[in-house]
């Protein structure tokens, strides 16, 4: 089956600690995203890459990292940096825009990470 | 600032009706719309897209858009309580562009 996996689907950190969520697409997309979501709002743009070993910041990415070493595959790490990263974390992965045309973007099954 | 603009509701309907839930954007420039609807607690998922002016159809689904207002809209007929979820409104402006979206609509349908 095509589609996005996130992983783990909850997560706890503790204060002062780095964590990793797993972002891996088999739709053979090249663009991916990370959006972040709090209780009542919509998605931020945390980090997104349109080509291996390239990424660029969203609206939100202080305190986040990424890294794209594979075309599959696009891993958040949530530094300590981030004061407030209780939230669901949502991986995206959709085609380039090319002019018009099929440009969907499509959802992992989130990531809800919360500090303890 | 890219803006999309949703109104938050909730939006109630009886079962049976039509929900129409609204969407505006700031960006000329967008060429592309979409609606995703994401139930509580899970992961959004795509319902429509439409890329150009019109009504676009799908089942019980219609997207309307219309650029020169820069609005766009989705039309939900014979409503069901399963469509009872946040309706979230996302748009990609021109190029190699990113998504914007809305907060989303909240919609209750009641038996």
């Amino acid at each position: 089956d095509g589609g996005i996996t996130q992983s783990p689907k909850y997560l706890f950190r503790k204060e002062g600690q780095n964590v990793t969520l797993s972002c891996e697409q088999n739709l053979n997309h090249d663009a991916m995203y990370w959006y972040r979501q709090d209780p009542g709002q919509g998605l931020r743009l945390i980090y997104y890459s349109q080509i291996v070993n390239d990424f660029q910041k969203g609206d939100i990415a202080e305190g986040y990292s990424v890294s794209r070493e594979k075309k599959e595959s696009f891993p958040l790490t949530v530094t300590s940096a981030q004061k407030n990263p209780t939230a669901f974390y949502l991986c995206a992965s959709s085609t380039l825009f090319q002019g018009a045309g099929r440009t969907e973007a499509f959802f992992g099954q989130g990531t809800r990470l919360t500090v303890v | 600032q890219k803006e999309v603009e949703q109104n938050s509701g909730p939006l109630s309907v009886p079962e049976g009706a039509i929900a129409s839930l609204n969407c505006t954007y700031s960006d000329r420039g967008s060429q592309s719309f979409f609606w995703y609807r994401q139930y509580s607690g899970k992961s959004p998922e795509l319902i429509m897209s439409i890329y150009s002016n019109g009504d676009k159809e799908d089942g019980r689904f219609t997207a309307q858009l219309n650029k020169a207002s820069q609005y766009v809209s989705l039309l939900i007929r014979d409503s069901q309580p399963s469509d009872s979820a946040t309706y979230l409104c996302a748009v990609r402006a021109g190029g190699y562009s990113t998504l914007t979206f809305g907060k989303g609509t909240m919609l209750l349908v009641s038996p």
